[in-house]
C-alpha cells in the first residue's frame, strides 16, 4: 500500500506571494490534517478534513487555508507570504471514520522557505 | 488545558546502552490517545505506538517498550540495546476524544553514538 504522498517536496518563495501544496492520502483514508514544523514553534495543527469539510481549525491566520476533494486529496493554501511561514508542512491521512481508528500516518512533508 | 511536555531535549547514548524518554500530559478528558512518533532526517513522522487512556498495559515490541502510568501523567518509552539506527527525534503526542488533532510536545533528539 502507497504511503501519503506530498508535493512537491521542496518550495523557494518570496514574501508576499502565495503557495499551495498537496497531498494524496492512503488509499481508503478519507481524513487528511495539516502541520507546521518550525524549530520556534514546533509541531502544530493547522487543520483537518474528512469528506471534505473541515472538522477541525488550528491557531492560524486566516492566510492559511485548505480544501479536500471528493478522492480525499488535499491541498492547502498560503497567502500573502511571511518570513516565519518558512517551515516543514506535513500531512497526515487516517481512516477518519472513528476515533478511536485514528491511527495518523505521516507523510515526507513540504519544506517551504520564504526569502 | 492540552499539554505535552517531553523535558529532555537532546540524549546521548553509546550503542548498545538502554535508553528511556520521558513524556507527560496534561488534559481535562477522560478519554484521551497517547502516541510516540519518530523523525528520523528524512522528516518524516513514523507511527510508533498508540495507547488509549483506558487501557493501562504496558506494551513491548522487539527492542521498544512503553510504560503508561496515569497516576504520574506519564507515557515513557524505553530503548533496549540502542543501535545508531534508533538516531532520530521522538515525539510524544496527545489527542483528546472530542478531536481529531495531535498535540505534539516538543521533541526528544537522541543521538546513539557508535
Amino acid at each position: 500500500k502507497a504511503g501519503v504522498t506530498q508535493t512537491p517536496r521542496y518550495l523557494i518563495k518570496t514574501r508576499g506571494q502565495q503557495v499551495t501544496l498537496s497531498c494524496s492520502p492512503i488509499s481508503g483514508h478519507r481524513s487528511v490534517s495539516w502541520y507546521q514544523q518550525t524549530p520556534g514553534q514546533g509541531l502544530q495543527f493547522l487543520f483537518e478534513y474528512f469528506s471534505e469539510t473541515q472538522r477541525n481549525k488550528g491557531n492560524f491566520p486566516g492566510r492559511f487555508s485548505g480544501r479536500q476533494f471528493s478522492n480525499s486529496r488535499s491541498e492547502m493554501n498560503v497567502s500573502t507570504l511571511e518570513l516565519g511561514d518558512s517551515a516543514l508542512y506535513l500531512c497526515a491521512s487516517s481512516l477518519g471514520a472513528g476515533l478511536e481508528l485514528n491511527e495518523q500516518f505521516f507523510g515526507p512533508g513540504t519544506r517551504l522557505t520564504v526569502l | 488545558a492540552q499539554k505535552v511536555t517531553q523535558a529532555q531535549t537532546e540524549i546521548s547514548v553509546v550503542e548498545k546502552e538502554d535508553v528511556t524518554l520521558d513524556c507527560v500530559y496534561e488534559t481535562r478528558d477522560t478519554t484521551y490517545y497517547l502516541f510516540w512518533y519518530k523523525q528520523p532526517p528524512s522528516g518524516e513522522l513514523v507511527f510508533l505506538i498508540r495507547r488509549n487512556s483506558f487501557d493501562e498495559q504496558n506494551e513491548i515490541s522487539g527492542r521498544y517498550s512503553w510504560n503508561f502510568q496515569k497516576s504520574t501523567s506519564s507515557f515513557n518509552f524505553t530503548i533496549t540495546a540502542s543501535q545508531v539506527v534508533d538516531s532520530a527525534v521522538y515525539f510524544c503526542a496527545l489527542r483528546e476524544d472530542s478531536s481529531y488533532k495531535l498535540i505534539f510536545g516538543s521533541g526528544t533528539r537522541l543521538l546513539v553514538r557508535p
